[in-house]
């Protein structure tokens, strides 16, 4: 039974391009949450979605990021025009019901040069 | 301000050795849990705590939760270079949410030396 998978691992973009990173939940599992990791401030919520559904998305910078979970395929989360502040490691967990115990993908790696 | 605070914010130890670390807040909490995090993996979940006074154990780790349900520690006995990693408490649905958004605390650094 596969984890929770996260690609690319690592991205590097310029200074202005646009990132998707992409999440495949576990099987079965319909409830995605994305989390930012920067070095100086920890494991912060970003969004949490359901099928086709954005439930939460308090956690989310008002512009330039957006992320969705379409009825078929991985979860995406997308920042257009990055800048250098978005370099951070991009996690997302999937849990199979609402409030369930959450299982992390190994996380995607942005560096904006 | 941070909901929940880690001390210490760095360890390092040598092989052996057993060594607690701390998660605390002024806010009651449903529940707690910790992780483990290893270089460029993700979290993964090792306790979840919910009631006050709880202590629960995991081969060489102990995990204890407040009465009050403000506080957790993590304690490790004789600590092994595999126990190296970031440990992360964290809690579900503060602020009053019910879907498990989960709130971390800043983590502590803990490498265990041969």
């Amino acid at each position: 039974n596969a984890g929770v998978m996260q690609n690319p691992r690592h991205l590097v973009r310029r200074r202005g391009q646009e990132a998707r990173l992409r999440c495949s939940p576990m099987k079965g599992h319909s409830h995605v949450y994305w989390y930012r990791q920067l070095p100086e401030e920890g494991l912060k919520f970003m969004v949490y979605l359901q099928k086709e559904n954005i439930i939460d998305e308090s956690g989310m910078p008002k512009e330039r990021f957006s992320a969705e979970f379409p009825k078929e395929g991985p979860s995406i989360l997308r920042i257009q025009q990055v800048v250098r502040g978005d370099s951070a490691a991009y996690f997302c967990a999937s849990s199979l019901g609402q409030g369930g115990w959450q299982y992390f993908g190994p996380g995607t790696r942005l560096t904006v040069t | 301000t941070q909901l929940l605070e880690q001390s210490p914010q760095f360890l390092s130890i040598q092989e052996g050795e057993n060594l607690t670390v701390y998660c605390n807040s002024s806010s009651v909490f449903s529940s707690l849990q910790w992780y483990r995090q290893e270089p460029g993996e993700g979290p993964v979940l090792l306790v979840t705590v919910v009631t006050g006074g709880e202590v629960k154990k995991l081969k060489r780790l102990t995990f204890q939760f407040g009465d009050a349900r403000k506080d957790s520690s993590l304690h490790i006995t004789a600590a092994q270079p595999g126990d190296t990693g970031l440990y992360l408490c964290a809690t579900p649905n503060a602020g009053g949410t019910s879907y498990g958004k989960l709130t971390f605390g800043q983590g502590t650094i803990l490498t265990v030396h041969p």
